[in-house]
This record gives C-alpha cells, sequence and structure tokens, in this order.
C-alpha cells in the first residue's frame, strides 16, 4: 500500500480557490468515508482541517471544504489567505495494511 | 481537554532500540472507539502511519517497518510507549502520536496531536 499521490505544490493569489487532488485506489478513499486532511504549519505538528471526507470540526474555516469522487479526494481552499500558507495532507482508512495511509503532501504558497 | 506529549532521546545510535513515551490527558484509553496513533516525518518529507492501539489493547502496525514496532499502553500512567528495535538513518524523523477519534476499528480520524519528537539516528 503506497502513499496516497498529491501534487507536490500549488499557488495561488489572495482570494483566489485552491483544489488539492488526492489520489487513492478502491482499497482506500474509493472503499471508505474516512478521509481527513491536516494541515502543517512550519515547525508545527499537523492539525486537522476535514474528517470523514467532508466534516469540517468546529475551528475549522468555512473556506476549507472536501470532496470526494470515485478514489479522489480533494481539499478547497476557498478565498486562500496569506495564512493558508501550509503543507497539507490527506489520509484515508484502508482495508489492507498499513491501516491508514498518508499522502504525499502538497505545499501551498500564496503569491 | 486532550493533550498529547512526546518524550524519549534526541539522539540514537544505529542498530540500537529506541522507545519513546506518549503522555496524554483529558481521555480514557478504554473508552470504546479510541486509539492512538504514532506517525513519524523525516526531515522534509511526507508524514507515515506507524501503528495504533485501540481501546481494547489490540494493535495494528505498518508492514513497512518489518516487525520492528511494538505499541503497549500504561494504563495507569496515561502512557503510550512506542519502541523500535534495530533502527537505522532512515528511522530520523520527527515522531508524533496522535488521538484517533472513531467509533469502533473501522474508522476514525487523528484529532489531536503532540508536538512531536525529532529523533536522529546516528554513530
Amino acid at each position: 500500500q503506497s502513499a496516497l499521490t498529491q501534487p507536490a505544490s500549488m499557488s495561488g493569489s489572495p482570494g483566489q480557490s485552491i483544489t488539492i487532488s488526492c489520489s487513492g485506489s478502491t482499497s482506500d478513499i474509493g472503499r471508505y468515508h474516512f478521509v481527513s486532511w491536516y494541515q502543517q504549519l512550519p515547525g508545527r505538528a499537523p492539525k486537522v482541517l476535514i474528517y470523514d471526507v467532508s466534516v469540517r470540526p468546529s475551528g475549522t474555516s468555512a473556506r476549507f471544504s472536501g470532496s470526494k469522487s470515485g478514489n479522489t479526494a480533494s481539499l478547497t481552499i476557498s478565498g486562500v489567505r496569506p495564512e493558508d500558507e501550509a503543507d497539507y495532507y490527506c489520509c484515508s482508512y484502508t482495508d489492507s495494511s498499513p491501516l491508514y495511509v498518508f499522502g504525499t503532501g502538497t505545499r501551498v504558497t500564496v503569491l | 481537554q486532550i493533550t498529547l506529549k512526546e518524550s524519549g532521546p534526541i539522539l540514537v545510535k544505529p542498530t540500537r532500540t529506541l522507545t519513546l513515551t506518549c503522555s496524554f490527558s483529558g481521555f480514557s484509553l478504554t473508552t470504546r472507539g479510541v486509539a492512538v496513533g504514532w506517525i513519524r516525518q523525516p526531515p522534509g518529507k511526507a508524514l507515515e502511519w506507524l501503528g495504533l492501539i485501540y481501546w481494547d489493547d489490540d494493535k495494528r502496525y505498518s508492514p513497512s517497518l518489518k516487525n520492528r514496532v511494538t505499541i503497549t499502553h500504561d494504563t495507569f500512567k496515561n502512557q503510550v510507549v512506542l519502541t523500535m528495535t534495530n533502527v537505522d538513518h532512515v528511522d530520523t524523523a520527527t515522531y508524533y502520536c496522535a488521538h484517533r477519534r472513531g467509533f469502533d476499528y473501522v474508522s476514525g480520524y487523528f484529532d489531536y496531536w503532540g508536538p512531536g519528537d525529532l529523533v536522529t539516528v546516528s554513530s
């Protein structure tokens, strides 16, 4: 079970929308609704932004939204802000081992 | 309030055994659905799931570690311990423990993380 595939980097100007894809398989994203997204600021621990594909925990801005289609999950940042500059990781439960698989990570830059 | 904090050595020599302790508060690891996971991140690289211990003491490990990892729970101390044998330079990483919120085995996400512990494997 290899890592989920994400674009290495994405960028946008303040106010624009950025959509990060997370490509998996029928063993993980395609099979389960247990996809989560994490934001990692430089030098900090990851913080959950989205769980169960599209649910925002309390404290997550409504500018962040998640979705899934087939074997691919997506995280959209609407109206990107300078403070959104960070690394973003998807994660999915899998039906094999390892039990959880993370994505390769996407660095978001706000121009 | 849920908190977790990792502790352990900063430097470990190759072939030695690494022991990391995750001290937690604000939840009980005997509550159904709760689990504590270990995740690591080599410098400049992606997150990697290492293993998980469930509320009923069941454990799951990543096969990439080839049976080098063991996770245990000390109920009285509210601690989870990760033991990794025969470490190598590729095990140099920041190690995180995290609270997994879920309702059973098949579910969950990591909602609270420790600050991480950077471990360097070097002679």
